[in-house]
């Protein structure tokens, strides 16, 4: 079974609006980490936001915050007021405490286009 | 502050041809240091993770390894190129506490033909 689900392959959003990009996770652990990713064009992957399993408050960072549900097992990603540099890959990634050394699992990721 | 180096950035390399990529870490010490391939439009797969000088873990049985030859500097390696083994290889690095948010290199695209 996949530990990481991105439901949607790709996303359109319009510049300056909020858009949200789904994920779902599998796990039996009580303390993992979960971790959205930004892959431009280029290729790097940039580290966005991170939310774990016991924090109580959704995690921000500027434009990016992270609606965490824990018993449905969402992290989902919200982007306000989108803007052209936005479009990219957008991966989710989970840490599991059991026996990983901060081992990632990635979903297969959504592609997010922002129109102008 | 903390970087994290790779090359070559881009490679074409005939099938069964040897492999090397390496990747470097600056501005940080005992990083976990990690190796992902990702298949063109797929995510990320781990190939190999590193928590100290020459200790490997392999998650993908294949015909690729890893070093750990020094604290910050991590290598891939073939001995034999397969077309199957073409694709964007990234190296990452954490700190190993913490959230253990994981910092990327630039990548290598690789192009087995």
């Amino acid at each position: 079974a996949q530990k990481i689900t991105q439901t949607q392959p790709g996303m359109f959003v319009q510049e300056k609006e909020a858009v949200t990009l789904d994920c779902t996770y599998d796990t039996s652990d009580q303390s993992y980490g979960l971790f959205w990713y930004k892959q431009p064009s280029s290729g790097e992957m940039i580290f966005l936001i991170y939310q774990g399993s016991y924090d109580e408050q959704n995690a921000t960072e500027g434009r990016y915050s992270l609606n965490f549900q824990k018993a449905r097992k969402s992290a989902n990603l919200v982007i306000s007021a989108s803007q052209l540099g936005d479009s990219a890959m957008y991966f989710c990634a989970m840490r599991e405490e059991r026996g990983s050394q901060g081992n990632l699992i990635f979903g297969k990721g959504t592609k997010l286009s922002v129109k102008p | 502050s903390q970087t994290i180096h790779q090359w070559p950035a881009t490679l074409v390399q005939p099938v069964g041809s040897p492999l090397s990529l390496e990747c470097t870490v600056e501005g940080t010490s005992n990083p976990n240091l990690y190796w992902y391939r990702q298949a063109a439009g797929r995510g990320l797969q781990l190939l190999f993770y590193s928590v100290g000088i020459g200790q490997i873990s392999s998650e993908v049985p294949q015909n690729l390894s890893a070093s750990r030859p020094q604290d910050r500097q991590f290598i891939l390696s073939s001995k034999k190129l397969l077309l199957s083994d073409s694709g964007f290889y990234l190296c990452a690095w954490s700190s190993g506490t913490g959230a253990y948010e994981q910092y990327f290199g630039p990548g290598t695209r690789l192009t087995v033909t």
